[in-house]
């Protein structure tokens, strides 16, 4: 039971479509993080964002675009994706920014651009 | 960013203990190393970490060598449900957590 919980699990879309992936943990935590997970690649870190500001952001095409709302939801907002963007796209919470807390991680979704 | 190197996989057999190595040489003095695995078709989960001294929790323990150029994560007790890409990753005060390939375990009943 991860506490953090990712929709849709699953989603196909064209290259001139425009969707949201979001994410919620109920886990109190006040950092939450956009990961990247190509099917080749390692996880690649693409977001951070800590009491809902933005710090650090890992040279994310502005194709992707972050949304945290409050310290329990984070959206990742895609447009005109390229196909070489499907991938699982993954979603973690800690307790605070920082290398002494761990990362809680959601499931994941699969996204595949057509 | 201090890097790691695993073995690229490791087969174990049921029940017993696993000893999943980690090397990093190039460790500084505030890098914690933390631990993650991946089962399939799932987010990482947190194994353990640790900064100087060995570290035990329900999952595992992590022995820390005494220079901290590397480090091994124990499996007490291997199970069918532990076969899955164990990440060892060395995190400073940045936010950025690097994972690399990782090491492929696989456990025979």
């Amino acid at each position: 039971e991860t506490g953090v919980t990712q929709t849709p699990r699953h989603l196909v879309m064209g290259m001139t479509n425009k969707k949201s992936l979001k994410c919620e943990q109920h886990l109190g935590h006040n950092a939450m993080y956009w990961y990247k997970q190509s099917a080749k690649k390692p996880l690649e870190l693409m977001f951070v964002y800590s009491l809902e500001e933005r710090v650090e952001n890992n040279s994310v095409p502005s194709r992707f675009s972050p949304e945290c709302p409050n310290s329990s939801h984070l959206f990742l907002h895609l447009h005109t994706l390229q196909p070489e963007d499907s991938a699982l796209y993954l979603c973690a919470s800690s307790q605070e920014p920082g290398a002494v807390y761990e990362q809680y991680f959601g499931p994941g979704t699969r996204l595949t651009v057509t | 960013d201090a890097k790691t190197t695993q073995p690229n996989s490791m087969e174990s057999n049921e029940e017993e203990p696993v000893h999943l190595p980690c090397n990093h040489s190039t460790i500084s003095g505030t890098d914690y190393i933390h631990w993650y695995r991946q089962l399939p078709s799932q987010g990482p989960e947190y194994v353990i970490h640790g900064l100087t001294s060995n570290v035990n929790n329900r999952m595992a323990s992590l022995a820390i060598a005494e220079d901290r150029k590397s480090s091994t994560l124990i499996l007490h007790r291997a199970t069918l449900r532990d076969a899955a890409v164990y990440y060892c990753i060395l995190r400073d005060g940045n936010n950025d957590m690097r994972f690399g390939a990782g090491t492929r375990l696989t456990v025979k009943p």
